[in-house]
């Protein structure tokens, strides 16, 4: 079974450009999630959806973050105008059942750097 | 909100030792924790999970408690091993749709 896919896999842009970030989860799976995860510290979620609807997306910057998940399947996430601070890996993970299914796999990640 | 905190000093072990990771959790009482494996540059992979009834749970070498009392987890890894070195993150289901809350993690190093 095909793993969570993330491109590109490192972003190196200036602040207040924008850059966008892809996921293709597992086959099958419902739920997609989207996460921050600054050097020294979990992953923080920033949105969840079940097929393509918003489940929560009360951590997302909404001024700066957007996020959508194209016909219940592949997802992107882009931020515009990026910010030093938004120098992060930014994870998708994937899971079967939407909300009460506890796995979630996880792509390798994004690595970005504003400079 | 949800605070949950690991180990932040990393835990230098020696092979073949037991190495045991702690997770304190306030103001919630989650239906389940899970732990997880992140390597550099790696996503996390999912190791176990306990639920609130659950005391105890038992997967080769790993064993995690939940003490829902005392809001704790405590990631047991029996007979390290030198491959077992990553960081450990352990997460909260914080609500009905599965959402988790991760702590930071503890970085775990096993040394031959």
């Amino acid at each position: 079974e095909a793993g969570v896919a993330q491109s590109p896999r490192y972003k190196i842009i200036e602040k207040r450009q924008s850059v966008a970030f892809w996921c293709n989860p597992i086959s099958g799976h419902a739920t997609l999630y989207w996460y921050q995860q600054i050097l020294g510290q979990g992953p923080k979620l920033l949105i969840q959806f079940q097929n393509n609807g918003v489940v929560d997306d009360s951590q997302l910057p909404k001024d700066r973050f957007s996020a959508e998940r194209l016909k219940g399947v592949d997802s992107t996430l882009k931020i515009q105008p990026a910010k030093l601070e938004d120098s992060a890996v930014y994870l998708c993970a994937s899971s079967s059942l939407g909300g009460n299914q506890e796995t979630q796999y996880f792509g390798p990640g994004t690595r970005l750097l504003v400079l | 909100s949800q605070k949950i905190e690991q180990n932040s000093e990393a835990l230098n072990i020696q092979e073949g030792k037991t190495a045991t990771l702690t997770c304190n959790y306030t103001n919630y009482s989650p239906a389940y924790l899970q732990w997880y494996r992140q390597d550099p540059g790696r996503g996390p992979v999912f190791l176990l999970l306990i639920r609130e009834n659950e005391k105890e749970k038992r997967k080769e070498r790993l064993k995690v408690t939940f003490d829902t009392t005392l809001k704790q987890s405590l990631f047991h890894i029996t007979a390290s091993q030198p491959a077992d070195s990553a960081t450990y993150l352990c997460a909260l289901r914080t609500d009905s749709w599965g959402k988790l809350q991760f702590g930071a993690g503890t970085q775990v190093v096993v040394t031959p």
